[in-house]
């Protein structure tokens, strides 16, 4: 089936310092979601992507939707001790019945 | 969590035991899944509604049923529970073929 190769797959980083983290896929998406999962809870939407070149900004956040539409990046700007979590990315084309594809995640971890 | 309640929370229980997962929303969202959440595996679908009664199979659905009587409800059931699917379950619900909201998840324990 389809798969999105997520990018790293963890992270540690000293509070401050930028991240950047990216989904890529052999095919074609329409729809590029990212989301945070805080430990013991359910993954949250940060940022929605509809058009391929579209970058789009959520606070400290950044997310592109990549030109050939195989691909996605998010950023995070100036890391603070609450970003700790996992980032998983999502794709969503008219394949797949509809359904949404997932990244296996990164986890990043912040030291204060 | 976008008004949706998934209970019970927490679970234990024995291999072959049935086991009904319970997926709750105020949204009046149209479509509503389960996933399971593994270690290495990230977020992957078991089943999923498209309206009452109309459900569908995802990537996992072996030894898994769904039922959806109402708009609000979607139920999980595990006929006999088996260790390998000891797993953290979350629902989710959307509107459109688009973003999906989550539930807080329910982690189960088969011994």
């Amino acid at each position: 089936g389809q798969q999105l190769n997520q990018s790293p797959q963890s992270m540690f980083i000293q509070e401050g310092e930028d991240v950047s983290m990216n989904c890529t896929s052999s095919s074609i998406f329409n729809t590029w979601l990212w989301y945070k999962q805080d430990p013991g809870e359910g993954p949250v939407l940060l940022i929605a992507l509809y058009k391929a070149g579209e970058l789009t900004s959520n606070g400290r956040l950044t997310a592109q939707f990549g030109i050939t539409r195989k691909d996605s990046f998010l950023n995070i700007s100036a890391s603070i001790p609450s970003d700790v979590g996992i980032y998983f990315c999502a794709g969503l084309n008219g394949g797949s019945q509809g359904n949404l594809i997932f990244g296996k995640g990164t986890k990043l971890s912040v030291k204060p | 969590d976008a008004g949706i309640t998934q209970s019970p929370r927490h679970k234990v229980t024995e291999t072959g035991t049935p086991v009904t997962l319970r997926c709750h929303q105020t949204e009046n969202h149209r479509y509503m899944y389960w996933y399971r959440q593994d270690p290495g595996h990230g977020l992957r679908l078991i089943h999923y509604s498209y309206g009452v009664k109309d459900t569908d199979k995802g990537e996992v659905s072996d030894g898994y049923s769904v039922s959806r009587s109402k708009t609000e409800d979607f139920l999980l059931t595990l006929e006999s529970a088996t260790s390998s699917q000891t797993s953290v379950y979350f629902c989710a619900i959307s509107e459109g073929r688009n973003i999906q909201y989550f539930g807080a998840g329910t982690r189960l324990s088969v011994l």
